[in-house]
């Protein structure tokens, strides 16, 4: 089946530092989601992308599909105490229909 | 919008019991999707509906677990009998079936004594 590789495991970085954070694919994907959970809540929607190449923000956050379609990267810039949670990539390909293969996690601790 | 509505939020019980845990998707969401969150394995999808029809349940552990979904605004997910390795939190996600993103519900603690 799929494999997601995410890394890093974990980060501990000072706040005000940017984070780059990514996965890789085994096998190639249609689309690349991100999410973010907090603790004792479920994963929430921050980035959907679609098309190989593509780049797109959503505030401080910024993520690309790879044209090779295997991979995709999350960045983080001038990172904030809130921003502290498990962030997880997740890819789909169509013929699994509403299928998502998730990666284990990057798990983010900015420092005040 | 509410978003997914599961209950309960957290739930005891002891070993051999029955356990049902229900979900809410979004309303108009289509598909609805069941996952299961542990330290070791991470996000495990255990089954997902379209339409209110299973389409795949290859991640449903053993037959202890079952899920129904008998009309678009409810499922659930029925654990008989529980055993201590199935404590986790469950996650119920829905969207639409046009779109690939999915909205998680907060999620159910299960811990099985």
């Amino acid at each position: 089946g799929q494999q997601l590789n995410q890394s890093p495991q974990s980060m501990f970085i000072q706040e005000g530092e940017d984070v780059s954070m990514n996965c890789t694919s085994s096998s190639i994907f249609n689309t690349w989601l991100w999410y973010k959970q907090d603790p004792g809540e479920g994963p929430v929607l921050l980035i959907a992308l679609y098309k190989a190449g593509e780049l797109t923000s959503n505030g401080r956050l910024t993520a690309q599909f790879g044209i090779t379609r295997k991979d995709s990267f999350l960045n983080i810039s001038a990172s904030i105490p809130s921003d502290v949670g498990i962030y997880f990539c997740a890819g789909r390909y169509n013929t699994n229909a509403g299928k998502s293969t998730f990666g284990d996690g990057t798990t983010l601790t900015v420092k005040p | 919008d509410a978003g997914v509505i599961q209950s309960p939020r957290h739930e005891v019980t002891e070993m051999g019991q029955e356990v049902t845990l229900r979900c809410k998707p979004i309303s108009g969401h289509n598909s609805l999707f069941w996952y299961r969150q542990t330290m070791m394995r991470g996000l495990e999808l255990l089954i997902y509906f379209n339409n209110n029809v299973p389409i795949d349940d290859s991640g449903m552990p053993e037959d202890r677990f079952s899920a129904k979904m008998p009309n678009a605004s409810f499922s659930t997910l029925k654990i008989q009998p529980s055993e201590p390795r199935d404590s986790a939190v469950y996650f119920c996600a829905s969207s639409l079936r046009d779109t690939y993103e999915q909205y998680f519900g907060p999620g159910t603690r299960l811990t099985v004594t």
